[in-house]
């Protein structure tokens, strides 16, 4: 049973390209959460993805944009990077229960290293 | 805008030491949840607090949430070599679907 899988695990881009990021989720999960994690510092939450909508959206620009497909798997686009968007781009997946507003345990990909010259 | 402080940001122990560390929400929250990230790693699942008061215990770790719901520790007893890394809380307000997390406590083993 294969886990959570993310695409690239590092790249490096330019300021002011645009970048995409995949993530597969583990199998029977039907949520994706992406998160950026800077060096030293906790995950910061992005968006959340359920049934290919977004559900949730933290504190971050427009250019940070996102997609769920059919089968689950998320993209994260970013636009217009900017050295501040070099980071650890982790995707979590998990199981969206019953419960309104409930999360629960979240599975992380071994993430997307992206560096912003 | 609602913050989960967590402390200390590093603690040095000698194996076989206890280590502990806390969190504390600005906000009550409905759940909080604990993560362990190895160096050069991603966070990894322990455990979910959801009721007030709450004591769980995996093995040496140790796993409170607080009678107001506003705070978290985890205290591992006699550390070893295999705990070191970076333990994250991550809280949930209301029906937020986000997580809130702490900076982090990084455990570090002494030579």
């Amino acid at each position: 049973d294969a886990g959570v899988t993310q695409s690239p695990t590092h790249l490096i881009k330019t300021r002011g390209q645009q970048v995409t990021l995949r993530c597969s989720p583990k199998s029977g999960h039907d949520t994706v959460s992406w998160y950026q994690q800077a060096l030293g510092q906790g995950p910061q939450f992005i968006f959340q993805y359920y049934e290919e909508e977004e559900r949730q959206r933290g504190n971050f620009p427009d250019r940070f944009s996102g997609h769920q497909f059919p089968n689950y798997s998320s993209e994260l686009n970013v636009n217009a990077l900017l050295l501040g968007d070099s980071a650890l781009y982790l995707c979590a997946s998990s199981f969206s229960s019953s419960v309104l507003g409930y999360t629960g345990e979240l599975f992380f990909g071994e993430g997307s290293r992206l560096t912003v010259l | 805008g609602q913050q989960v402080m967590q402390i200390p940001q590093y603690q040095h122990v000698q194996e076989g030491e206890d280590f502990t560390t806390y969190c504390n929400s600005s906000t009550t929250l409905s759940n909080i949840q604990w993560y362990k990230q190895r160096p050069g790693g991603h966070p990894v699942f322990l455990i979910q607090l959801v009721k007030s008061g709450e004591v769980k215990k995996q093995k040496r770790l140790t796993f409170q949430f607080g009678e107001a719901k506003k705070n978290s520790s985890l205290h591992i007893t006699a550390t070893q070599t295999t705990d070191v890394g970076t333990y994250f809380c991550a809280g949930q307000v209301d029906s937020n679907y986000q997580l809130i997390w702490g900076a982090g406590t990084k455990l570090i083993i002494k030579p």
